[in-house]
């Protein structure tokens, strides 16, 4: 079976940092991309980072390029998202996700998340 | 304000059918495949459509998805108070390099 568990949510102060974890199993890890997305209270979906499958490229919405690192260990089947320079707007849950297609040559993307954690929740409060 | 645009909110009757709209642009769902997810308060979200059309399995064939041009469609009969929740489209961007999400719909079944 299939899973992603998210684990490393908490309370953080502003300008402080905070390291997501995510473990996945019932898959092969370096077969498929693995992504982070997150909710903030009463918001919408927003996609945060992602790696793609054989890790070759990360990519990470401007909202958290510069502060957010996304990395993974492949011994460990674990997704990482170390968060640096925490902000109140960065306040929600935070899902791992495994995505499923890429990025082709002409450009073309068929990127879709087909499994999904229960998500850890950050909350970035002084 | 997401570059991908929904509605913020439908509604239909039990058995009726609804459908969800996604507006993009060239750089986004004009060159690029459309996926849709549905997001129930308190769960994970749950993905219903990929590659502008395709339903993984266990989702029922009453859920269906289109796309035409710069713009996506969710369509979904038989209406069920269970299908109560938020949807979103999401695909990626092309100029930007990155994915992005519509700003979600909330689905009402009255």
């Amino acid at each position: 079976e299939v899973q992603v568990v998210e684990s490393g949510g908490g309370l953080a102060s502003p300008g402080g940092s905070l390291r997501l974890s995510c473990v996945a199993s019932g898959f092969s890890f370096n077969a498929y991309s693995v992504n982070w997305v997150r909710q903030a209270p009463g918001k919408g979906l927003e996609w945060v980072s992602s790696i793609s499958s054989r890790r070759s490229y990360i990519y990470y919405a401007d909202s958290v390029k510069g502060r957010f690192t996304m990395s993974t260990d492949s011994a460990q089947n674990s997704l990482y998202l170390q968060m640096n320079s925490l902000r109140a707007e960065d306040t929600g849950i935070y899902y791992c996700a495994r995505g499923q297609g890429g990025i082709a040559r002409d450009g073309t993307a068929d990127i879709h998340f087909d499994y999904w954690g229960q998500g850890t929740l950050v909350t970035v409060s002084s | 304000q997401s570059v991908l645009t929904q509605p913020a909110s439908v509604s239909a009757a039990p058995g009726q059918k609804v459908t969800i709209s996604c507006s993009g642009s060239s750089s986004n769902i004009g060159n690029n495949y459309v996926s849709w997810y549905q997001k129930v308060p308190g769960s994970a979200p749950r993905l219903l459509i990929y590659d502008n059309n395709y339903r993984p399995s266990g989702i029922p064939d009453r859920i269906s998805g289109s796309k035409s041009g710069t713009s996506a469609t969710l369509a979904i009969t038989g209406l069920q108070t269970g299908d109560e929740a938020d949807y979103y489209c999401a695909t990626w961007d092309t100029g930007l390099s990155v994915l992005i999400f519509g700003g979600g719909t909330k689905l009402t079944v009255l």
